[in-house]
């Protein structure tokens, strides 16, 4: 499996516009999460899915972001409008559950955003 | 609040010596500690797991040990390499349900 894949790697755009991030999780993972990395809050989680439906949103920042995934290997999280504070590295990461699975997650490469 | 504190500053070392990290977490009851590595530029990558009820657990050059009274896990790389610079987050879940919390993560810098 070529593991989880993100894109874009890098985006950069400006105050106002629309961000779309993608992810295609492993084949098979039931669990999907979103997270965003800065220097000054590290990983935090925003929203994590099991089985393509919502668990948990409630590190989503504001009404501004809303999460997707219309199916087992597609996820989008988007931004509407960005602010330059949104600038962060976004990663998507999937797991498996069931017995003897061990939550272990499995990063993708991130998404590098950069809101002027 | 649950809270998940690792050392924040960098832990310079060199080659061959033991590096020793902290992860120390308060309001926290988890099932499972687990320990990521992360070089500049990629996602963090699964290192070891170590569960509520066992003690130390090992994996070639890395050791985690698991100290639930004291709320805290110790990450050991022995004989360390500057191949081994990189940031380590420890990351805790619980029984139920697959999500984690993340430390802050110790950027640990091994000089040859």
């Amino acid at each position: 499996d070529a593991g989880v894949i993100q894109s874009p790697r890098h985006e950069v755009t400006e105050m106002g516009q629309e961000v779309t991030l993608r992810c295609k999780p492993i084949s098979g993972h039931d669990y999907l999460f979103w997270y965003r990395q800065t220097m000054m809050r590290g990983l935090e989680l925003l929203i994590y899915f099991n089985n393509n439906v919502p668990i948990d949103d409630s590190g989503m920042p504001e009404d501004r972001f809303s999460a997707k995934m219309p199916n087992a290997s597609f996820s989008t999280l988007k931004i509407q409008p960005s602010e330059p504070r949104d600038s962060a590295v976004y990663f998507c990461a999937s797991s498996l559950s069931g017995p003897g699975a061990k939550n272990i997650q499995y990063f993708g490469a991130g998404t590098r955003l950069s809101v002027l | 609040s649950q809270k998940i504190e690792q050392n924040s500053e960098a832990l310079n070392i060199q080659e061959g010596k033991t590096a020793t990290l902290t992860c120390n977490y308060t309001n926290y009851s988890p099932a499972y500690l687990q320990w990521y590595r992360q070089d500049p530029g990629r996602g963090p990558v699964f290192l070891l797991l170590i569960r509520e009820n066992e003690k130390e657990k090992r994996k070639e050059r890395l050791k985690v040990t698991f100290d639930t009274t004291l709320k805290q896990s110790l990450f050991h790389i022995t004989a360390s390499q500057p191949a081994d610079s990189a940031t380590y987050l420890c990351a805790l879940d619980r029984a139920a349900g697959n999500k984690l919390t993340f430390g802050g993560g110790t950027r640990v810098l091994v000089k040859p």
